[in-house]
């Protein structure tokens, strides 16, 4: 089965470093999105790409988070200075059309 | 807001038995999705009804999709230990991405 893979599963950092998430798509598939999950706040959108372009990113913190594609098999999500709110479980997700979403296994973020 | 709402929060159920999950919603949809997430685990698709449909089945799962009401609701019949995790409801609204509800967290009893 094709699948979303994210890096790194699990990630601690302290407080004011620079943290890097990455994912790959499935191949093919043309919209991307990152999400996060809090048990707070549930699962939130707060990027999303198009044929690589960004559609809306309206779910980050602009200061802080930023969302790229490079390439049409890598996706980044990066945080700095980050914060111990931040602490969350990041997840990728790719879709080709309006089937449904192929989630990646997660990142999960701790800053201490 | 245009999340989906689940509803119950929780569930537990004998194996077995017969699970059934709510979902509201307050705006017009293209298609609704139903979602499960084992712990520790992303997302996993199960089922997908557009909104000019009424039911879908997928094995154990059935679908339905009531627009008049927005609301959909998810049936898993005949209950497995493995069928324990939350199961969300997500909404597309014609822009193709996805608003997802918090969630119905279901737990099967051996």
């Amino acid at each position: 089965d094709a699948r979303v893979t994210q890096t790194p599963r699990h990630k601690v950092t302290e407080m004011g470093q620079e943290v890097t998430m990455r994912c790959q798509p499935i191949l093919g598939h043309n919209t991307v999105f990152w999400y996060r999950q809090t048990m707070m706040q549930g699962l939130e959108l707060l990027a999303y790409f198009r044929n690589r372009a960004p559609l809306d990113d309206s779910g980050m913190p602009k200061d802080r988070f930023s969302a790229e594609m490079p390439d049409a098999t890598l996706a980044t999500l990066k945080i700095q200075p980050s914060e111990p709110r931040d602490s969350a479980v990041y997840f990728c997700a790719s879709r080709q059309g309006d089937y449904g979403y192929t989630f990646g296994s997660g990142t999960r973020l701790t800053v201490v | 807001s245009q999340q989906g709402e689940e509803d119950p929060q929780a569930l537990s159920i004998q194996e077995g038995e017969n699970a059934t999950m709510n979902c509201s919603y307050k705006t017009s949809i293209n298609n609704l999705q139903w979602y499960r997430q084992n712990s520790g685990r992303g997302l996993v698709h199960l089922i997908l009804i557009r909104s000019n449909e009424r039911e879908k089945h997928s094995g154990r799962l059935r679908v339905t999709l009531d627009t008049s009401k927005k609301s959909s609701s998810l049936l898993i019949t005949a209950s497995r230990a493995a069928d324990t995790a939350s199961y969300f409801c997500a909404t597309d609204f014609n822009d193709y991405k996805l608003s997802f509800g918090a969630g119905t967290t279901v737990t099967v009893r051996a």
